[in-house]
């Protein structure tokens, strides 16, 4: 089963409103990060937050790491229409640099 | 720096065919992971390398996946002899070993296998 698990599959809004996806995960972490991947290109990297943060922000992104919980959320404010696209949250557990992608999120932004 | 290289972009061959795939990690980079993607797995990690030694295989579906990384600056994925449930999108990444770094992905190889 996948380690990590986004919520929702997808995720329909209006440019302008946030956009709120969700992760959780089962075992132990080092690492969480957030990658996006437009349609029919690879995944690029957004944030990291490692295994003792709660809390980072890039920009218009907003994670936090509940550890307690094995979860994670990302928040994209002011979104706009070129934010469409699939994010996926990826967990480092104990096998340094190896990384376990959930199913992602869709996110559609219409404008 | 020109990021992970990739090639081809797109293949389509014949049950039966070999198919290989390759792969140019971003220069410096440590580690080389080869992913598949397709609608009902999503993304699955087949193998990773750390400075060129295979680490962690346990993710290649069976005998007929193999992968090399030769030198630092190229690996391949081969799948021999290739079947329709083999059609997928195919990923390199590669990042660097310290600090826990973020791995850049290649654009992909898009194979079909009819």
């Amino acid at each position: 089963s996948q380690q990590g698990e986004e919520d929702p599959q997808a995720l329909s809004i209006q440019e302008g409103e946030n956009a709120t996806m969700n992760c959780s995960y089962k075992t132990s972490i080092n690492n969480l990060q957030w990658y996006r991947q437009n349609s029919g290109r690879g995944l690029v990297h957004l944030i990291l937050i490692r295994s003792n943060e709660r809390e980072k922000h890039s920009g218009r992104l907003r994670v936090t790491l509940d550890t307690s919980k094995k979860s994670s959320s990302l928040l994209i404010t002011a979104s706009r229409a070129a934010d469409t696209a699939s994010y996926f949250c990826a967990t480092e557990g104990t096998s340094y640099g190896k990384l376990t992608f959930g199913q992602g999120t869709i996110l559609t932004v219409h404008p | 720096d020109a990021g992970v290289i990739q090639s081809p972009r797109h293949e389509v061959t014949e049950m039966g065919q070999e198919v290989t795939l390759r792969c140019k990690p971003i220069s410096g980079h440590d580690y080389l992971f080869w992913y598949r993607q397709t609608m009902m797995r999503g993304l699955e990690l087949l193998i990773y390398f750390n400075n060129n030694v295979p680490i962690d295989d346990s993710g290649m579906p069976e005998d007929r996946f193999s992968a090399k990384m030769p030198n630092a600056s190229f690996s391949t994925l081969k799948i021999q002899p290739s079947e329709p449930r083999d059609s997928a999108v195919y990923f390199c990444a590669s990042s660097l070993v310290s600090p826990p770094d973020t791995q850049y992905f290649g654009p992909g190889t898009r194979l079909t296998v009819l």
